[in-house]
């Protein structure tokens, strides 16, 4: 079973700190990793992608990957109240995306 | 730019009633296309996707259904609601090129009652 897990939290970060969100990953042929917010009763939205083993800095979002320990992480800087919501975690094997139940991120002002 | 759109924003139904959720997308051609569920405080759970106009692939066995009549119209139907069909219904599409990755609508919150 091609699994995505992700600790569900709740994570809770004061404002201004740096929030990491991580995830890993059972099927060593995924190709393409995601991550989606969701703020409480909306849809997930799309906020980077990453590809290639290393960092992809995006603002103040950085994701993080490595396929060998088939890891990918979300690094927030500079957390806001506003970045409070479920961070999912997205992992495309080539035959689907998987998603993650989703870690639950509090900020607190 | 692309955009999806889902209707209607919220729906509550009687056990035993029909469903019929529709899905379009604008500014895009080919889409692939999916149904999520979400239960209160849980994943998302992929019911069907699309690759194309009558292609429809089916996840889970349930009393649900989808059908694509056109390019960019997805929808999800059922015939007899079941209490455990209540959750958070989203629909997604991806380009059929690159990453794909996906794109959610504004879901449809449906309770079965």
């Amino acid at each position: 079973q091609k699994e995505v897990e992700q600790n569900s939290g709740p994570l809770s970060v004061p404002e201004g700190a740096i929030a990491s969100l991580n995830c890993t990953y059972s099927d060593r042929g995924s190709q393409s990793f995601f991550w989606y917010r969701q703020y409480s009763g909306k849809s997930p939205e799309l906020i980077m992608f990453i590809y290639s083993n290393g960092d992809k800095e995006d603002g103040r979002f950085t994701a993080q990957l490595n396929k060998a320990s088939q890891y990918v992480s979300l690094l927030i800087r500079d957390s806001q109240p506003s970045d409070s919501a479920t961070y999912l975690c997205a992992v495309n094997s080539g035959d689907g995306m998987r998603f993650g139940a989703g870690t639950r991120l509090t900020v607190k002002p | 730019s692309q955009t999806i759109h889902q209707w209607p924003a919220t729906l509550v139904q009687p056990v035993g009633s029909p469903l019929s959720l529709e899905c379009t997308v604008e500014g895009t051609s080919n889409p692939n296309l999916y149904w999520y569920r979400q239960a209160a405080g849980r994943g998302l759970q992929l019911l069907f996707y699309s690759v194309g106009i009558g292609q429809i692939s089916s996840e889970v066995p349930q009393n649900l259904s989808a059908s694509r009549p056109q390019d960019r119209q997805f929808i999800l139907s059922s015939k007899k609601l079941l209490l455990s069909d209540s959750g958070f219904y989203l629909c997604a599409w991806a380009p059929l090129e690159g990453i794909r990755e996906q794109y959610f609508g504004p879901g449809t919150r449906l309770t079965v009652t």
